[in-house]
């Protein structure tokens, strides 16, 4: 069990190029995440998905799209690249939205770096 | 706003106890996570409170007081493999997770 993928693990990107950022989980969870981590902020929640078919917008989700066509796809794609988009990204998945202890599970993270 | 603080850097020797706090203001609150992120690496899971009081797990332990708006994260017989950043979380009132920066553990021989 593979758990979380993420791909590429890293990526160099010029200003204005279109990226899509892929993520995979086979734990057949309801919700999707993606996050940016930069350095001495916390992660930043750019959109999320409760489940299939359904998006929503997190705290930072100008400049990045979502589709979810699926359970276990969650692609992230930059239209057009900006410099102030070099991140790392990370991918989570949970179980639920709401519940007891609904723990989100990481991928290993795509560094991006936009020039 | 919502708000979570940690302190940006502490330094512990191995084999002590370390107790790593946390402050949050946010809107409404549905659990409080601990996470370890060692450098270059995913965030992992550690601890959930939800209710006042400690969570035990192992050498890691997480105090919860609501009514204060503070948690901590104790751990007892560091390890050299403990040196890693350990992140704050807040679900607010629309169940998502408010971050904090991360505390970045030093521990020294």
């Amino acid at each position: 069990i593979a758990g979380i993928t993420q791909a590429p693990t890293s990526q160099i990107l010029a200003a204005g190029r279109r990226m899509t950022l892929r993520c995979t989980q086979d734990m057949r969870h309801n919700a999707m995440y993606w996050y940016r981590q930069d350095l001495g902020l916390g992660l930043r929640l750019i959109h999320y998905s409760n489940t299939a078919g359904t998006t929503g917008k997190g705290e930072v989700p100008d400049g990045y799209s979502v589709s979810r066509a699926n359970t276990d796809d969650f692609p992230l794609t930059l239209a057009s690249a900006v410099p102030s988009q070099t991140s790392v990204y990370f991918c989570a998945s949970s179980d639920s939205v709401v519940g007891d202890v609904d723990t989100q599970y990481f991928g290993p993270g795509t560094r991006l770096t936009v020039l | 706003g919502q708000n979570i603080d940690q302190p940006t850097e502490m330094t512990a020797t191995e084999g002590a106890i370390v107790q790593i706090n946390c402050t949050y203001q946010t809107s409404g609150f549905n659990g409080l996570f601990w996470y370890q992120q060692h450098a270059g690496e995913a965030p992992t899971f550690l601890s959930y409170n939800v209710l006042d009081g400690l969570e035990e797990k192992g050498r890691f332990s997480s105090f919860l007081s609501r009514s204060k708006g503070y948690s901590y994260l104790l751990l007892k017989e560091l390890q050299m493999k403990d040196s890693a950043s350990y992140l704050c979380a807040v679900k607010d009132s629309n169940y998502q997770l408010i971050w904090g920066a991360g505390t970045k553990l030093i521990i020294k021989p």
